[in-house]
C-alpha cells in the first residue's frame, strides 16, 4: 500500500534560523511528490511538487525540498524561518498511472519563535 | 483567478440529521475531489469526479454519503444521516485534468459537528 510518513509532530524553530519538515514515502511506482501548507481555519495551500528532473524544487515563499530517491524522502527546508510560517505542513504522494488521490502524511506542526 | 469556493463554513448537527456541503472548482478545472479531513491527520479521497463522471468513489461510505457534479462544474457532496465520526473538515479540490503531476488546489473547507 502506498503511504507517507511525517516522522515528527512538531518542529520548533528560532526566527532565522534554518527548518527542515521531514517526508519520506512508500510507494510501487514512480512517486510525484508535493508540499502543501495549512493556516488556521483554512484550506491547504499548494508549496511546490517534485514531478521529475532536478532532485532540488524551489517552490512559494523560500521554500525549497530535495528528492532522494535511495532514502525514499522529500524533505521541506528553508534557510531563514519567518514567524509567520508558523502553520500546519503536509507532504503528500501520487504514483504515475495509479489515479488521481493523494496520500498525505498526518501534519506537521511547525512553530518559529522570534 | 478566483480559487475554490466552498460553503458552508461551518456546521453542526445533531447525528442522524443531514447535511450538505457545495463546492465551486476553479473556472476551466475539470476534476474535482473531495477529501475528508479528521482532526490530527492528513485529508482522505472520498470521491473523484471527471466533468460529471466519477473516477473514484471506493473510499466513499456509500451507504451514508453521496455526491454529485451533475453538469460538470459545481458539486455537492451530502451526509444522510450523519454520525458522530463524520465530524471532520471536508475539503473540496480541483485541478485542469487528471494527469498524475497536474496540481490540485483546495478550498476554505467545511467544518462540521456531529453532536
Amino acid at each position: 500500500a502506498q503511504s507517507v510518513a511525517q516522522p515528527e509532530d512538531q518542529v520548533n524553530v528560532a526566527e532565522g534560523n534554518p527548518l527542515t519538515v521531514k517526508c519520506t514515502y512508500s510507494v510501487s511506482g514512480n512517486p510525484y511528490l508535493f508540499w502543501y501548507v495549512q493556516y488556521p481555519n483554512r484550506g491547504l495551500q499548494f508549496l511546490l511538487k517534485y514531478i521529475t528532473g532536478d532532485n532540488l524544487v524551489k517552490g512559494s515563499y523560500g521554500f525549497e525540498a530535495e528528492f532522494n530517491k535511495s532514502q525514499t524522502s522529500f524533505h521541506l527546508k528553508k534557510p531563514s524561518a519567518l514567524v509567520s510560517d508558523s502553520a500546519l505542513y503536509f507532504c503528500a504522494v501520487r504514483v504515475y498511472n495509479q489515479g488521481g488521490k493523494l496520500i498525505f502524511g498526518q501534519g506537521t506542526e511547525l512553530s518559529v519563535k522570534p | 483567478e478566483a480559487g475554490v469556493a466552498q460553503s458552508p463554513r461551518y456546521k453542526i448537527i445533531e447525528k442522524r440529521q443531514s447535511v450538505a456541503f457545495w463546492c465551486n472548482p476553479i473556472s476551466g478545472h475539470a476534476t474535482l475531489y473531495w477529501y475528508q479531513q479528521i482532526l490530527g491527520q492528513g485529508p482522505k479521497l472520498l470521491i473523484q469526479f471527471q466533468n460529471n463522471g466519477v473516477v473514484d468513489d471506493s473510499q466513499l461510505p456509500k451507504d451514508r454519503f453521496s455526491a454529485e457534479r451533475l453538469k460538470g462544474v459545481d458539486s455537492t457532496l451530502k451526509i444522510q444521516p450523519a454520525k458522530l465520526e463524520d465530524s471532520a473538515v471536508y475539503l473540496c479540490a480541483s485541478s485542469l485534468g487528471r494527469q498524475t503531476q497536474e496540481t490540485q488546489y483546495f478550498g476554505p473547507g467545511t467544518r462540521l459537528l456531529v453532536l
